[in-house]
């Protein structure tokens, strides 16, 4: 298969854990992006990366939250200290970004469960 | 902060019926608009991708149009079917944001058989 993939696809953690969740992109993708998506609402924007560098964190993201993508590969997201308003779908994306193309391709998610 | 409404929020169609739902966004710096087909459990798939006023795009039963001046599209699904049961999403893209997608709340569609 060669589409995005997360892992895991389910995650159910106590209250004040740390949690990480892991994205493979397309292989000859070099931007990542990280979404999150909660019931009723659409995917919201959460950060990105061109190859290893982050260009961009959302300003509503807690410090608690980080995410790195060494080598310009697989990325991780990282929740320090989780709360219940964590629990939500956690979605990667990958493009090949270039003149005129913005496709996005999605992996099946991380759900995120925080009792 | 960059809206994109869709509406209707969800809507229930027989099988064999024809619908369509809106996507809004703004027109100015626009630069592409994508709808995505979410189905439970599965990854969102991309639809179409559109850039130019006045696109039409077609993929079997489902087809899209696009007005960038007036800043919405149109999703027309043609005979449901059970299998087009899904959540729609648009999303849209501008220059000035590094093309990153903007993502409505979606239509979530039920046919019934």
């Amino acid at each position: 298969d060669t589409g995005v993939s997360q892992d895991p696809r389910h995650k159910i953690t106590k209250r004040g854990q740390n949690v990480t969740f892991r994205c493979d992109p397309i292989s000859e993708h070099n931007r990542l992006y990280w979404y999150r998506q909660t019931l009723g609402q659409g995917p919201e924007f959460l950060t990105y990366f061109q190859n290893e560098a982050q260009l961009e964190k959302s300003r509503l993201l807690s410090d608690r939250f980080s995410a790195e993508r060494p080598k310009g590969s697989f990325s991780t997201l990282e929740i320090q200290r989780t709360e219940q308003g964590d629990s939500a779908m956690y979605l990667c994306a990958s493009s090949l970004v270039a003149v005129g193309n913005t496709e996005a391709f999605f992996g099946q998610g991380t759900r995120l469960t925080v009792v | 902060i960059l809206n994109v409404e869709q509406s209707p929020q969800s809507l229930h169609v027989q099988e064999g019926d024809s619908t369509n739902f809106t996507c809004s966004f703004p027109s100015s710096n626009f630069y592409a608009l994508h709808w995505y087909r979410w189905e439970t459990a599965k990854s969102p798939e991309a639809l179409f991708v559109m850039t130019l006023n006045g696109d039409e795009k077609k993929k079997g039963r489902i087809s899209a149009t696009l007005n960038t001046k007036e800043g919405y599209s149109y999703l027309y699904i043609k005979g449901s079917q059970p299998e087009d049961s899904a959540t729609y999403l648009c999303a849209f893209s501008f220059r000035s944001n590094d093309y990153k997608l903007s993502f409505g709340a979606g239509t979530t569609v039920t046919v019934r058989a």
